[in-house]
């Protein structure tokens, strides 16, 4: 079954710093892995997807993700936080062959300091 | 447009009374989603319908309903909810079911409280 776990509950960072958001998965199938972002009383907003295509992913806002079969890993980067990046990051995978059905990771709160 | 709707944002209702929530999206999406979402956890997948018909449901409790009226419009009727019912709802569309690296694409959510 396909699993996906994020390391770290709360990241905090100064603004202009590195962002790094970790996130290991388990699958039996090759997986197709998403970060998606969450603002505050709002819905999640797609930032990336591997689907296979490129081990390195770019996606919106300045994130990139990079794939790595060897330690199962998905982390997300961004070179240099701004304090608008300040919001829940959630992990997932989709179930091979159960209705595009999306298995979130706990989920990570990055919070932007001056 | 790859816009997903939902309304109400806001709805408080009590143990006894009946409501829907309602989603909507215009991309030609035939797969719809119910998500809930309670404070500080990740979204829990309810129902997924593919092609208007229902495909998949997480042993939800038979007081929500969902209903899916035509390929654009997704519905959940809820009666005699409970307290812990209440969280954010979100509504999500896909293009298929059938393709597990297609996005899902979320609406902005309805917070429910039940009093």
């Amino acid at each position: 079954a396909q699993s996906v776990t994020q390391l770290g509950s709360h990241v905090s960072v100064s603004e202009g710093a590195l962002v790094l958001l970790r996130c290991n998965y388990s699958s039996s199938v090759p997986p197709y892995l998403f970060w998606y972002v969450q603002y505050p009383n709002q819905g999640l907003q797609l930032l990336l997807k591997y689907t296979s295509a490129a081990t390195l992913v770019k996606g919106i806002n300045g994130f990139e993700a990079e794939f790595k079969k060897s330690e199962t890993s998905f982390h997300l980067t961004k070179p240099s936080a701004h304090m608008s990046d300040a919001a829940e990051y959630f992990c997932a995978v989709t179930v091979s062959g159960g209705y595009n059905k999306l298995i979130f990771g706990a989920g990570t709160r990055l919070a932007v300091h001056p | 447009d790859t816009e997903v709707t939902q309304t109400p944002k806001h709805l408080v209702m009590g143990m006894t009374n009946k409501k829907s929530l309602k989603c909507e999206q215009h991309m030609g999406h035939r797969a719809m989603y119910w998500y809930k979402q309670k404070a500080k956890k990740p979204p829990e997948l309810m129902f997924v319908y593919s092609y208007e018909k229902l495909s998949i449901n997480e042993s939800v409790p038979s007081r929500f309903s969902p209903e899916c009226p035509n390929s654009s419009l997704l519905n959940l009727h809820l009666h005699a909810l409970q307290p812990e019912d209440s969280a954010l709802y979100l509504c999500a569309s896909s293009p298929s079911a059938a393709t597990s690296s297609y996005e899902q694409y979320f609406g902005p959510g309805t917070r429910l409280t039940v009093t």
